[in-house]
Protein backbone atom coordinates (compact mmCIF):
# COMPACT_ATOMS: atom_id res chain seq x y z
CA UNK A 1 0.00 0.00 0.00
CA UNK A 2 1.10 3.21 -0.19
CA UNK A 3 3.33 4.80 2.81
CA UNK A 4 2.03 6.43 5.67
CA UNK A 5 5.44 8.98 6.50
CA UNK A 6 6.90 10.14 9.89
CA UNK A 7 10.17 11.29 10.37
CA UNK A 8 12.22 8.93 11.29
CA UNK A 9 14.03 10.79 14.20
CA UNK A 10 13.87 13.16 17.03
CA UNK A 11 15.87 14.53 19.90
CA UNK A 12 14.91 16.53 22.05
CA UNK A 13 15.76 17.47 25.85
CA UNK A 14 14.13 16.60 28.92
CA UNK A 15 11.20 19.12 29.97
CA UNK A 16 10.43 20.82 26.60
CA UNK A 17 7.42 19.36 24.16
CA UNK A 18 7.90 16.83 21.35
CA UNK A 19 6.24 16.92 18.53
CA UNK A 20 6.33 13.58 16.21
CA UNK A 21 4.44 14.64 12.68
CA UNK A 22 2.37 11.77 10.24
CA UNK A 23 0.88 12.62 6.92
CA UNK A 24 -1.52 9.63 6.28
CA UNK A 25 -2.75 8.56 3.21
CA UNK A 26 -6.30 7.59 2.92
CA UNK A 27 -8.96 10.23 3.48
CA UNK A 28 -11.69 7.81 4.03
CA UNK A 29 -9.93 6.41 7.57
CA UNK A 30 -11.96 6.59 10.07
CA UNK A 31 -9.61 6.47 13.32
CA UNK A 32 -6.12 7.06 13.67
CA UNK A 33 -3.64 5.64 16.04
CA UNK A 34 -0.35 6.58 17.91
CA UNK A 35 1.61 3.71 19.05
CA UNK A 36 4.61 3.33 20.85
CA UNK A 37 7.30 0.80 20.93
CA UNK A 38 9.84 0.64 24.04
CA UNK A 39 12.78 -1.18 23.22
CA UNK A 40 12.97 -4.82 23.17
CA UNK A 41 8.86 -4.20 23.62
CA UNK A 42 5.59 -4.65 21.55
CA UNK A 43 3.82 -2.09 20.33
CA UNK A 44 1.56 -0.49 22.80
CA UNK A 45 -1.48 1.80 21.88
CA UNK A 46 -0.61 5.34 23.15
CA UNK A 47 -4.23 6.91 21.79
CA UNK A 48 -5.86 7.38 19.04
CA UNK A 49 -8.39 10.15 17.40
CA UNK A 50 -11.72 9.70 15.36
CA UNK A 51 -11.72 11.27 12.54
CA UNK A 52 -14.81 13.67 12.87
CA UNK A 53 -12.39 15.37 15.79
CA UNK A 54 -9.19 17.68 15.23
CA UNK A 55 -8.04 17.40 18.61
CA UNK A 56 -7.71 14.84 21.29
CA UNK A 57 -6.26 15.60 24.83
CA UNK A 58 -4.97 12.76 27.62
CA UNK A 59 -2.71 14.17 29.71
CA UNK A 60 0.33 14.93 28.65
CA UNK A 61 -1.05 13.52 25.13
CA UNK A 62 -2.59 15.85 22.36
CA UNK A 63 -3.36 14.34 19.29
CA UNK A 64 -3.69 17.31 16.70
CA UNK A 65 -5.28 16.11 12.87
CA UNK A 66 -5.54 17.93 9.90
CA UNK A 67 -7.68 15.95 7.50
CA UNK A 68 -7.78 18.60 4.63
CA UNK A 69 -4.06 18.00 5.03
CA UNK A 70 -4.00 14.06 5.78
CA UNK A 71 -1.83 15.44 8.47
CA UNK A 72 -1.71 13.85 12.17
CA UNK A 73 0.81 14.50 15.03
CA UNK A 74 1.17 13.97 18.03
CA UNK A 75 2.00 16.32 21.02
CA UNK A 76 3.81 15.33 24.12
CA UNK A 77 3.99 18.15 27.01
CA UNK A 78 6.80 18.02 29.99
CA UNK A 79 9.03 14.79 27.64
CA UNK A 80 10.43 12.99 30.30
CA UNK A 81 13.72 10.12 29.51
CA UNK A 82 10.85 7.43 29.92
CA UNK A 83 9.60 8.88 26.63
CA UNK A 84 12.45 7.59 24.54
CA UNK A 85 11.04 4.91 22.27
CA UNK A 86 9.69 4.53 18.70
CA UNK A 87 6.20 6.28 18.05
CA UNK A 88 4.39 4.87 15.29
CA UNK A 89 1.57 6.41 13.34
CA UNK A 90 -1.02 3.95 11.70
CA UNK A 91 -4.25 4.62 9.92
CA UNK A 92 -7.04 2.00 9.43
CA UNK A 93 -7.92 0.81 6.30
CA UNK A 94 -10.65 -1.69 4.64
CA UNK A 95 -11.48 -1.41 8.21
CA UNK A 96 -10.04 -4.34 9.00
CA UNK A 97 -5.85 -3.94 9.36
CA UNK A 98 -3.95 -1.20 10.14
CA UNK A 99 -1.25 0.58 7.59
CA UNK A 100 1.52 1.82 10.07
CA UNK A 101 4.59 4.39 8.49
CA UNK A 102 7.88 3.43 9.77
CA UNK A 103 8.55 5.04 13.15
CA UNK A 104 9.81 8.12 14.97
CA UNK A 105 12.79 8.16 16.96
CA UNK A 106 12.47 10.06 19.89
CA UNK A 107 15.42 9.91 21.93
CA UNK A 108 14.71 12.57 25.29
CA UNK A 109 18.49 14.01 26.63
CA UNK A 110 18.86 15.08 30.46
CA UNK B 1 0.05 -12.52 33.16
CA UNK B 2 0.56 -11.40 29.51
CA UNK B 3 -2.37 -10.93 27.37
CA UNK B 4 -0.62 -11.94 24.19
CA UNK B 5 2.70 -14.17 24.32
CA UNK B 6 4.98 -15.45 21.91
CA UNK B 7 6.65 -18.23 21.70
CA UNK B 8 9.68 -18.48 20.72
CA UNK B 9 11.05 -14.81 22.19
CA UNK B 10 14.49 -15.44 20.51
CA UNK B 11 15.46 -18.21 17.55
CA UNK B 12 18.61 -18.45 15.19
CA UNK B 13 17.85 -21.27 12.35
CA UNK B 14 19.38 -22.35 9.09
CA UNK B 15 18.48 -21.21 5.69
CA UNK B 16 16.14 -24.02 4.51
CA UNK B 17 14.49 -25.33 7.61
CA UNK B 18 10.97 -25.28 8.55
CA UNK B 19 10.08 -23.00 11.74
CA UNK B 20 7.05 -22.21 13.47
CA UNK B 21 6.06 -19.16 15.46
CA UNK B 22 3.47 -19.31 17.83
CA UNK B 23 0.72 -16.86 19.16
CA UNK B 24 -1.64 -16.98 22.03
CA UNK B 25 -4.26 -14.25 23.03
CA UNK B 26 -6.32 -14.41 26.47
CA UNK B 27 -8.36 -11.80 25.76
CA UNK B 28 -11.54 -13.33 23.88
CA UNK B 29 -10.72 -11.56 20.27
CA UNK B 30 -11.76 -12.82 17.34
CA UNK B 31 -9.09 -10.96 14.88
CA UNK B 32 -5.76 -12.02 14.82
CA UNK B 33 -2.49 -11.24 12.89
CA UNK B 34 0.88 -11.29 12.01
CA UNK B 35 3.29 -8.35 11.04
CA UNK B 36 7.27 -8.46 10.81
CA UNK B 37 9.34 -5.59 11.84
CA UNK B 38 12.49 -4.94 9.78
CA UNK B 39 14.61 -1.62 10.74
CA UNK B 40 13.85 1.38 8.26
CA UNK B 41 10.48 -0.16 7.07
CA UNK B 42 8.34 -0.03 10.01
CA UNK B 43 5.59 -2.89 10.31
CA UNK B 44 4.21 -5.22 7.36
CA UNK B 45 1.24 -7.26 7.54
CA UNK B 46 1.93 -10.99 6.03
CA UNK B 47 -1.28 -12.85 7.52
CA UNK B 48 -4.51 -11.92 9.25
CA UNK B 49 -7.85 -14.16 10.56
CA UNK B 50 -10.93 -12.83 11.14
CA UNK B 51 -12.06 -15.78 12.84
CA UNK B 52 -11.25 -19.74 13.45
CA UNK B 53 -12.40 -20.69 9.67
CA UNK B 54 -11.00 -16.96 8.20
CA UNK B 55 -7.55 -16.57 6.84
CA UNK B 56 -6.07 -13.91 4.55
CA UNK B 57 -2.57 -12.68 3.14
CA UNK B 58 -1.62 -9.74 4.00
CA UNK B 59 1.18 -7.45 1.92
CA UNK B 60 4.09 -10.03 2.50
CA UNK B 61 3.05 -13.17 2.67
CA UNK B 62 5.22 -14.88 -0.11
CA UNK B 63 7.29 -17.50 1.80
CA UNK B 64 4.82 -17.92 5.26
CA UNK B 65 1.66 -19.82 5.77
CA UNK B 66 -0.39 -19.39 8.86
CA UNK B 67 -2.64 -21.82 11.13
CA UNK B 68 -5.50 -20.48 13.29
CA UNK B 69 -5.64 -23.76 15.25
CA UNK B 70 -8.48 -21.98 17.93
CA UNK B 71 -9.45 -18.58 19.07
CA UNK B 72 -6.90 -18.12 21.20
CA UNK B 73 -4.16 -19.34 18.79
CA UNK B 74 -2.53 -18.21 15.43
CA UNK B 75 1.04 -19.69 14.69
CA UNK B 76 3.69 -18.54 11.59
CA UNK B 77 5.82 -21.03 9.92
CA UNK B 78 8.38 -20.25 6.83
CA UNK B 79 8.35 -23.46 5.20
CA UNK B 80 11.90 -23.24 4.10
CA UNK B 81 13.68 -20.05 5.80
CA UNK B 82 15.79 -17.79 3.87
CA UNK B 83 18.27 -14.72 5.58
CA UNK B 84 15.82 -12.12 4.27
CA UNK B 85 13.35 -13.27 6.68
CA UNK B 86 15.61 -12.28 9.07
CA UNK B 87 13.21 -9.90 11.43
CA UNK B 88 11.47 -9.21 14.37
CA UNK B 89 8.09 -10.83 13.90
CA UNK B 90 4.73 -9.47 15.76
CA UNK B 91 1.56 -11.37 16.51
CA UNK B 92 -1.24 -8.94 17.51
CA UNK B 93 -4.98 -9.10 18.13
CA UNK B 94 -7.79 -6.80 18.20
CA UNK B 95 -11.78 -6.86 19.18
CA UNK B 96 -13.20 -4.92 16.03
CA UNK B 97 -16.02 -2.64 17.32
CA UNK B 98 -17.75 -1.18 14.36
CA UNK B 99 -14.94 0.94 12.82
CA UNK B 100 -12.76 1.11 15.89
CA UNK B 101 -10.06 -0.99 15.27
CA UNK B 102 -7.45 -1.34 18.44
CA UNK B 103 -4.81 -3.95 18.13
CA UNK B 104 -2.39 -5.35 20.93
CA UNK B 105 0.54 -6.65 20.58
CA UNK B 106 2.55 -9.10 22.09
CA UNK B 107 6.46 -8.79 22.58
CA UNK B 108 7.51 -10.02 19.43
CA UNK B 109 9.55 -12.99 18.05
CA UNK B 110 13.26 -12.23 16.97
CA UNK B 111 14.14 -14.24 14.45
CA UNK B 112 18.04 -14.84 13.11
CA UNK B 113 18.24 -16.77 9.65
CA UNK B 114 21.29 -17.70 8.91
Amino acid sequence: GEDVEQSLFLSVREGDSSVINCTYTDSSSTYLYWYKQEPGAGLQLLTYIFSNMDMKQDQRLTVLLNKKDKHLSLRIADTQTGDSAIYFCAESISGYALNFGKGTSLLVTP
Amino acid sequence: DADVTQTPRNRITKTGKRIMLECSQTKGHDRMYWYRQDPGLGLRLIYYSFDVKDINKGEISDGYSVSRQAQAKFSLSLESAIPNQTALYFCATSDFGGTQETQYFGPGTRLLVL
